[in-house]
C-alpha cells in the first residue's frame, strides 16, 4: 500500500509555456501533499504544502504565481509551472501523507522537467 | 528552523559487511519524527525506517536499524549484511509533528562493493 504516482515522468517544453504535473495517491486518501524540487546531486527542497480544499502554503523564496498548486480532491494534487524558463528545469517530486495521519510521507517517482 | 546534517557525502562497504551512516539534527522541539529515505538511481524515494522522538527504543526494520540519541540529537542508520541493492543515496530527514513538513539532510551516497 501507500503508492503515489506522478504524471508525466518526464516533459520537455519550450521557454514561455506552462507545464502541469499531476500527483495521485493510488490506494489511500491524502489531505496533505507536498511538492519538492531536486537539482542534480543535491537534496530535496520543499516548495509547498498542498492541503485538500484550501490554498497551498509556499516556502520562503518560492514564487506562488509561478508554481501554481491545486489540491482538488483527496487523491490528486497538481503543480503547474507557468511561463517556464530554462532555470526551472529540475526534478520535481511530490509526496502524500496518508489519512488517518501517520506522519509519514510517501513519495511519487518524480517528474523531470526540461525547458528549452 | 530545524537543520539536518549528514557529514559523510560518500561511504562504501563490502557486500555482507555492516555500515553506519551518520546524521545529526538541530531542533528546539521535544516531539518530532526522524526518517531515513533511500533514493536509488531511479530517483524514487523509498522509506527505510521511521523513529518517533518520544520512543526510547531504537527502530529496526530487518537489516536496518537506527541509533537514536535524543540528547545528542543524533540519528545514525546501521545497515547489516549489506547487499548490492542497498547502493543508493540515503537521506536523513526531520519531520515536524504539526504540519508534517520534512527537512532533509544533504545525503550520503552509499556504494556496495562485491
Amino acid at each position: 500500500g501507500a503508492v503515489v504516482s506522478q504524471h508525466p515522468s518526464w516533459v520537455i517544453c519550450k521557454s514561455g509555456t506552462s507545464v502541469k504535473i499531476e500527483c495521485r495517491s493510488l490506494d489511500f486518501q491524502a489531505t496533505t501533499m507536498f511538492w519538492y524540487r531536486q537539482f542534480p546531486k543535491q537534496s530535496l527542497m520543499l516548495m509547498a504544502t498542498s492541503n485538500e480544499g484550501s490554498k497551498a502554503t509556499y516556502e520562503q523564496g518560492v514564487e506562488k504565481d509561478k508554481f501554481l498548486i491545486n489540491h482538488a480532491s483527496l487523491t490528486l494534487s497538481t503543480l503547474t509551472v507557468t511561463s517556464a524558463h530554462p532555470e526551472d528545469s529540475s526534478f520535481y517530486i511530490c509526496s502524500a501523507e496518508r489519512v488517518p495521519f501517520t506522519d509519514t510521507q510517501y513519495f511519487g517517482p518524480g517528474t523531470r522537467l526540461t525547458v528549452l | 528552523a530545524q537543520t539536518v546534517t549528514q557529514s559523510q557525502p560518500e561511504m562504501s562497504v563490502q557486500e555482507a559487511e555492516t555500515v553506519t551512516l551518520s546524521c545529526t539534527y538541530d531542533t528546539s522541539e521535544s516531539d518530532y519524527y526522524l526518517f531515513w529515505y533511500k533514493q536509488p538511481p531511479s530517483r524514487q524515494m523509498i522509506l527505510v525506517i521511521r523513529q518517533e522522538a518520544y520512543k526510547q527504543q531504537n527502530a529496526t526494520e530487518n537489516r536496518f536499524s537506527v541509533n537514536f540519541q535524543k540528547a545528542a540529537k543524533s540519528f545514525s542508520l546501521k545497515i547489516s549484511d549489506s547487499q548490492l541493492g542497498d547502493a543508493a543515496m540515503y537521506f536523513c530527514a526531520y519531520g515536524e509533528t504539526s504540519g508534517s513538513r520534512l527537512t532533509f539532510g544533504e545525503g550520503t551516497q552509499l556504494t556496495v562493493n562485491p
